[in-house]
């Protein structure tokens, strides 16, 4: 059974601080790894994609993979109330049908 | 807005009513995916088409049936549903084969919020 694994939160962070979210992922030959936000009621819209050992930055959002110890993270920097939303890490384990396995997501609030 | 576009947004429909959702992407994408989502949990992956053809049937019950009729349409026709089919239902596109190190990332419609009487 290939498991992504996120804390549920809810992650309460003052605004303009850092977040950080954490992601697990169970099998060994995970290729691709994505972040999704989701705001209530609305659908998954993907923030970042990472694929490779290391810092991925675009704007106020920072990925890091670590496949040697099957963790991923998304780091917000400068948090705003808008940020407030469901972060989704969802992990491609390659092969055919670019199956996606979600993890359970972490509720982030951004409070003022 | 996304580039994936779903209707109807909204949909009511009884035990024994005949319906489809519609998905429609111009992105030249040649990989479709069909979700449910149920509140507060992540989406659930039911169906993929690659090259218009089915590739992936997540042991979904037969009152779902999917149709890919071209490389940017993707319908799923609905029949004799229950009370516990009410989700969102969530369409998704992307690229087939391998961007850089890994699979392409899935962008996804606005949904479809369907309620089952």
């Amino acid at each position: 059974q290939k498991e992504v694994e996120q804390n549920s939160g809810p992650l309460s962070v003052p605004e303009g601080a850092i977040a950080s979210l954490n992601c697990t992922y169970s099998d060994r030959v995970s290729q691709s790894f994505f972040w999704y936000r989701q705001y209530s009621g609305k659908s998954p819209e993907l923030i970042m994609s990472i694929y490779s050992n290391g810092d991925k930055e675009d704007g106020r959002f920072t990925a890091q993979l670590n496949k040697a110890s099957q963790y991923v993270s998304l780091l917000i920097r400068d948090s705003q109330p808008s940020d407030s939303a469901t972060y989704l890490c969802a992990v491609n384990s390659g092969g055919g049908g670019n199956k996606l396995t979600f993890g359970t997501g972490t509720q982030l609030k951004v409070e003022l | 807005d996304t580039e994936v576009t779903q209707t109807p947004k909204h949909l009511v429909m009884g035990m024994t009513n005949k319906k489809s959702l519609k998905c429609e992407q111009h992105m030249g994408h040649r990989a479709m995916y069909w979700y449910k989502q149920k509140a507060k949990k992540p989406p659930e992956l039911m169906f993929v088409y690659s090259y218009e053809k089915l590739s992936i049937n997540e042991s979904v019950p037969s009152r779902f049936s999917p149709e890919c009729p071209n490389s940017s349409l993707l319908n799923l026709h609905l029949h004799a549903l229950q009370p516990e089919d009410s989700a969102l239902y969530l369409c998704a596109s992307s690229p087939l084969g391998t961007g850089i190190g890994g699979n392409q990332p899935q962008h996804f419609g606005d949904g479809t919020r369907l309620s089952i009487l």
